[in-house]
């Protein structure tokens, strides 16, 4: 059973660290996908790419937030320096190309910064 | 900007009863609608999807009807179990020059046995 695997499960961090989620899209997807969850927000999109080519990242704070695939096995985002408000679940999704559009979501990191 | 209303926000049915959830969208370039079930702790998942060339879908106790023109789409849950409490996520995809998805709200349906 093929699954989107993200590490850390959970995050706890001071404000100002910096924090590197990872995500490891399910082998033969092309596309990866980064989500931020909060309850005042919901599920925002962030980033996106394809074949390892970021695609759109206007979701995301450029001043802080960064967006990589350095692999086709392995997508990050990191957080730099980490403020309180980025508190959230981050999820990870891929997916077999655009045109099917169908994603699959990680479990998610939870990301806490004091 | 463009956006995704859902309702009802929270949804409490009796074990067996339907349960039905409807989405608006803005987006007139929007031609994925799937939906998304997510339990404590854990990812989205997908619990079925629709595409623009079709008007209803139906997977077991789940179907999902799709309006065009009044920019609607709906999720039914029929003869519903303790084990469809979750939060339910509709989301619009246009996938034109581009790709973009936007999430409902979110709505909290609880099962009672």
């Amino acid at each position: 059973d093929a699954r989107v695997t993200q590490t850390p499960r959970h995050k706890v961090t001071e404000m100002g660290q910096e924090v590197t989620m990872r995500c490891q899209p399910i082998l033969g997807h092309n596309t990866v996908f980064w989500y931020r969850q909060t309850m005042m927000q919901g599920l925002e999109l962030l980033a996106y790419f394809r074949n390892r080519a970021p695609l759109d990242d206007s979701g995301m704070p450029k001043d802080r937030f960064s967006a990589e695939m350095p692999d086709a096995t392995l997508a990050t985002l990191k957080i730099q320096p980490s403020e309180p408000r980025d508190s959230a679940v981050y999820f990870c999704a891929s997916g077999r190309d655009l045109k099917t559009d169908t994603q699959y979501f990680g479990p998610g990191t939870r990301l806490t910064v004091l | 900007g463009e956006n995704v209303e859902q309702h009802p926000s929270t949804l409490s049915v009796q074990e067996g009863d339907s349960a039905v959830i409807k989405c608006t969208y803005s987006d007139s370039a929007s031609n994925y609608f799937p939906w998304y079930k997510q339990e404590l702790g854990k990812g989205p998942q997908l619990i079925i999807d629709i595409r623009s060339n079709v008007g209803e879908k139906k997977d077991q106790r789940i179907a999902v009807t799709l309006n065009k023109t009044a920019k609607h789409f709906s999720l039914h849950i029929t003869e519903t179990q303790p084990e469809d409490s979750a939060v339910y996520f509709c989301a619009a995809t246009a996938n034109t020059g581009g790709f973009k998805t936007i999430f409902g709200a979110g709505t909290r349906l609880f099962v009672k046995a």
